[in-house]
């Protein structure tokens, strides 16, 4: 069964500062990986994916994750947040097939102070 | 075009009582699902469909029911509410291929007393 571990609960960072949260996951079998950001009273929205090819994939607002394969993770990266990137941040993971079923990590709250 | 739209944004419910939340996308799209977040637990998959009249159960199916009579409608039924219910609920849609973005409503929050 697949499952989604993300590291780090709370993640606080000063406006600027670079920032990575952590995701590893578990699978038996080739995986796609996701990233979603959810902003206050929202929905989540898309960051960023991995289906296959280059393992460093380029996300929305400057956002970055690397694919590691070895390690069974997909941290996401940026290299200067700002206060608008305050939001709850999700993993996910998928087994390529014919739905679109996901398994989402537990969040990672990045807080962003000025 | 709307996306995924959810309704009510926000109910209070004793214990006991039924209730249907709804959910419904116009970008025709096959697979649709339904999740609970809790803090520290991340979403939680509830039912999905992979296109009309198919459901199928998710990680935490119990307490709750799904039907799919057209593409663009995805209901989820709380039979009996308990307080365990008491959740923030979001339907989100997709094309039904695994590598596809799925688009998430706002969210319904559901508090039962």
């Amino acid at each position: 069964a697949q499952s989604v571990t993300q590291l780090d609960s709370q993640v606080p960072v000063f406006e600027e500062a670079p920032v990575e949260l952590r995701c590893n996951y578990s699978s038996s079998v080739s995986v796609y990986l996701f990233w979603y950001v959810q902003y206050p009273n929202q929905g989540l929205q898309l960051l960023l994916k991995y289906l296959s090819g280059s393992t460093l994939v380029k996300g929305i607002n400057g956002f970055e994750a690397e694919f590691n394969k070895s390690q069974t993770s997909f941290h996401l990266r940026k290299p200067s947040v700002h206060i608008s990137d305050t939001a709850e941040y999700f993993c996910a993971v998928s087994e390529p097939g014919n739905t679109g079923k996901l398994i989402f990590g537990q969040g990672t709250t990045l807080q962003v102070k000025p | 075009n709307a996306g995924v739209t959810q309704t009510p944004k926000f109910q209070v419910l004793k214990t006991g009582q039924s209730m249907t939340l709804q959910c419904a996308q116009d970008m025709n799209h096959e697979y649709m699902s339904w999740y609970r977040q809790d803090p520290g637990m991340g979403l939680r998959l509830i039912h999905y469909s992979v296109g009309a009249g198919i459901t199928d159960q998710g990680e935490v199916p119990n307490g709750y029911n799904v039907s799919r009579s057209t593409t663009e409608d995805f209901p989820l039924r709380l039979l009996s509410a308990a307080p365990s219910q008491t959740s923030v609920y979001f339907c989100a849609s997709s094309s039904g291929t695994s590598g596809e973005t799925q688009y998430f409503g706002p969210g319904t929050r559901l508090l039962v007393l």
